[in-house]
This record gives C-alpha cells, sequence and structure tokens, in this order.
C-alpha cells in the first residue's frame, strides 16, 4: 500500500508559473522527502523536511509540512522546461524504518 | 563521488525463467535498498539492508524474490520463476543513514 497520495495526479504549466503539489500521507512519520524522476537523472532527492520542522527551502523549491493534517505542500517557483519530471513524496514512518512513496504527480512545463 | 551502480540496464526474459539484478552501492553507504516501480507508479520498497542485516523485507514476495547484500557491500536480487507481472523498473538505492537516499539508473525488466 502506498501511504503518500499526491495531488494533482498532473500538472501543466507555461514556463515561469509556479507549481504546487501536495502529498497526504496516512500514518506518523519521522521525516518527509520529495524526489523528482525524469528519463534523463533517474530518481533525485530534492529535499527533506523533519517532523518538527514546518517550512524547507531550497533554491526554488519551498516545502511546507502540516503533521496535524497529515500533509505537506512542494511549491517550485519560476518554473522551467527542464522542471518537467515527475515528483514524488517519501514517508519514513515512526513505526519503522521503510520508506513509502506516493503516486506521485507529473508536471509538465511549457516553453 | 560515484553513483550507486547497477546491472544491466534492461533485461527481458519469458515468464517462469529467472533473472538476477546487481547493485554497487555509493561507498561507505551503510543502507541498501531495492525498489520495484510499476510503470506509472512510486517506487515500493522491496527489502531494506542496513549492512548485512535486512530491516525490512515485508514487501517482498518472498515465494519467487530473494535478495542478499554480501559482506555489506554489493547486493543482487533475484526472481525465480518470473511472472508477467513482474515487469517492472528495478531501482537500487543507498544511504549514509535513513534520510537522504541516492538511486541508480535501474533495471528494466520485461516479462513476456
Amino acid at each position: 500500500s502506498q501511504q503518500g497520495e499526491e495531488d494533482p495526479q498532473a500538472l501543466s504549466i507555461q514556463e515561469g508559473e509556479n507549481a504546487t503539489m501536495n502529498c497526504s500521507y496516512k500514518t506518523s512519520i519521522n521525516n518527509l522527502q520529495w524526489y523528482r524522476q525524469n528519463s534523463g537523472r533517474g530518481l533525485v532527492h530534492l529535499i527533506l523536511i523533519r517532523s518538527n520542522e514546518r517550512e524547507k527551502h531550497s533554491g526554488r523549491l519551498r516545502v511546507t509540512l502540516d503533521t496535524s493534517k497529515k500533509s505537506s505542500s512542494l511549491l517550485i517557483t519560476a518554473s522551467r522546461a527542464a522542471d518537467t519530471a515527475s515528483y514524488f513524496c517519501a514517508t519514513d514512518g515512526t513505526g519503522g524504518f521503510k520508506t513509502i512513496f506516493g503516486a506521485g504527480t507529473r508536471l509538465f512545463v511549457k516553453a | 563521488e560515484a553513483g550507486v551502480a547497477q546491472s544491466p540496464r534492461y533485461k527481458i526474459i519469458e515468464k517462469r525463467q529467472s533473472v538476477a539484478f546487481w547493485c554497487n552501492p555509493i561507498s561507505g553507504h551503510a543502507t541498501l535498498y531495492w525498489y520495484q516501480q510499476i510503470l506509472g507508479q512510486g517506487p515500493k520498497l522491496l527489502i531494506q539492508f542496513q549492512n548485512n542485516g535486512v530491516v525490512d523485507d515485508s514487501q517482498l514476495p518472498k515465494d519467487r524474490f530473494s535478495a542478499e547484500r554480501l559482506k555489506g557491500v554489493d547486493s543482487t536480487l533475484k526472481i525465480q520463476p518470473a511472472k508477467l507481472e513482474d515487469s517492472a523498473v528495478y531501482l537500487c538505492a543507498s544511504s549514509l543513514s535513513l534520510n537522504e537516499q541516492f538511486f541508480g539508473p535501474g533495471t528494466r525488466l520485461t516479462v513476456l
């Protein structure tokens, strides 16, 4: 079973616009991570946010975490065509070490 | 720093045949993971090693899948016998701790 559920399943935007993806999960977590996957570079880690953190930034990425709602969001600002990829959230639960990935959001950025 | 290496990159077999995948993690990474990613889905953890020991294999179909990690470094994942539904990309990842995982390029398996 998949713990994380990303929303939307697919997103198409113009270059320069912002893209927001959401992730919901079911059980308590130690941390939540976002990964990007495209055909050129495979699966790449983007950012990790711990359960005691509420917001984190990395370049054009902004991640928020609301543990009371069991949800996280990933914001990509000023998107570029190169941001076209699938984005996954992954959680490490407090009950064990297993990493569980969601089904992903497919982002398409039009030049 | 060299990344996670996997081989082969592609494999086509017929159902009921056997297949093995190899993974060499980043040097010094104690934790190694094998994932199965079916087209259109997120990766599903099959097995996680911490050095030589298995941390989690709850989603590994043990009647046909097996994995080992010799000397806490390289790892092999085997499927015997393969079924049509095993067609997927098999990803290996490694990490220093239970945080950021570094993924290999994957092995795309097609079972006919």
